[in-house]
C-alpha cells in the first residue's frame, strides 16, 4: 500500500521569505499523480499544485513550485514570497494507477504559520 | 457557480442515534468520496462511488453507510455502530474521464452531545 510521509508537523516563516515543505512517499507504481492541498482555518481543502509522475519538469503555479525527485520518491513544495494568507495546513497526497486513480492517500499535514 | 455543497456545517448527535450528512455537487462529476479528518491526522477515506447505484468501502468504512441514487448526491450516514464519530467530514468529487484532482466541499463538523 502507498504511504505518504510529511515529517514537519509545523513550520514558520516571515512574510516575503521562502519556505519549503517536505513530502516523501512509498510506492511501487510508475504511473501516479502527486498533489499539494492547502487547508486554511476555514477548513476548505484547496488544490495548490499537481505533478504527473511521467513528467520530468517540476510543476509551478505562481509563487508555488515543487521539487519532484522520482527516484528518491520526494515531492517538496516551495512557497516563494510568503504571504499572510498562506497560513494553513498543507497536505501532500498521492493518487496511483493501481486504484484506477480513484483513491487519494494523504500525509498527516504540515501546519505553516506566516508571520508579519 | 459549480461546486460541492455540504450541509449542515455543524451537526450534533446524541448517543445511539444515526445521523446523515448531505453532499450535493453540480459539477457533473461521476465519482464522489467521503473523508474523515481527525486532529493531527490526514484525511482518511470512508466510502467512494464511481457511478450511480454503486459504491466501495474505503479504509475506515465500519460504522458508516452511503447511498448513491443520483449522480449529484452522495449522503453519508453515521450509524450508532461508529464508536467515535466526533470528527470533521469532507466530501469530494471528480470526473472519472480524466485524471483530474478531487474537488472538496466545505465540510461538516459532527459532535456528540
Amino acid at each position: 500500500a502507498q504511504t505518504v510521509t510529511q515529517s514537519q508537523p509545523e513550520m514558520s516563516v516571515q512574510e516575503a521569505e521562502t519556505v519549503t515543505l517536505s513530502c516523501t512517499y512509498d510506492t511501487s507504481e510508475n504511473n501516479y499523480y502527486l498533489f499539494w492541498y492547502k487547508q486554511p482555518p476555514s477548513r476548505q481543502m484547496i488544490l495548490v499544485i499537481r505533478q504527473e509522475a511521467y513528467k520530468q519538469q517540476n510543476a509551478t503555479e505562481n509563487r508555488f513550485s515543487v521539487n519532484f525527485q522520482k527516484a528518491a520518491k520526494s515531492f517538496s513544495l516551495k512557497i516563494s514570497d510568503s504571504q499572510l494568507g498562506d497560513t494553513a495546513m498543507y497536505f501532500c497526497a498521492f493518487m496511483g494507477l493501481n486504484t484506477g486513480f480513484q483513491k487519494l492517500v494523504f500525509g498527516t499535514g504540515t501546519r505553516l504559520l506566516v508571520s508579519p | 457557480d459549480g461546486g460541492i455543497t455540504q450541509s449542515p456545517k455543524y451537526l450534533f448527535r446524541k448517543e445511539g442515534q444515526n445521523v446523515t450528512l448531505s453532499c450535493e455537487q453540480n459539477l457533473n462529476h461521476d465519482a464522489m468520496y467521503w473523508y474523515r479528518q481527525d486532529p493531527g491526522q490526514g484525511l482518511r477515506l470512508i466510502y467512494y462511488s464511481q457511478i450511480v447505484n454503486d459504491f466501495q468501502k474505503g479504509d475506515i468504512a465500519e460504522g458508516y453507510s452511503v447511498s448513491r441514487e443520483k449522480k449529484e448526491s452522495f449522503p453519508l450516514t453515521v450509524t450508532s455502530a461508529q464508536k467515535n464519530p466526533t470528527a470533521f467530514y469532507l466530501c469530494a468529487s471528480r470526473s472519472v474521464y480524466s485524471n483530474q484532482p478531487q474537488h472538496f466541499g466545505d465540510g461538516t463538523r459532527l459532535s456528540i452531545l
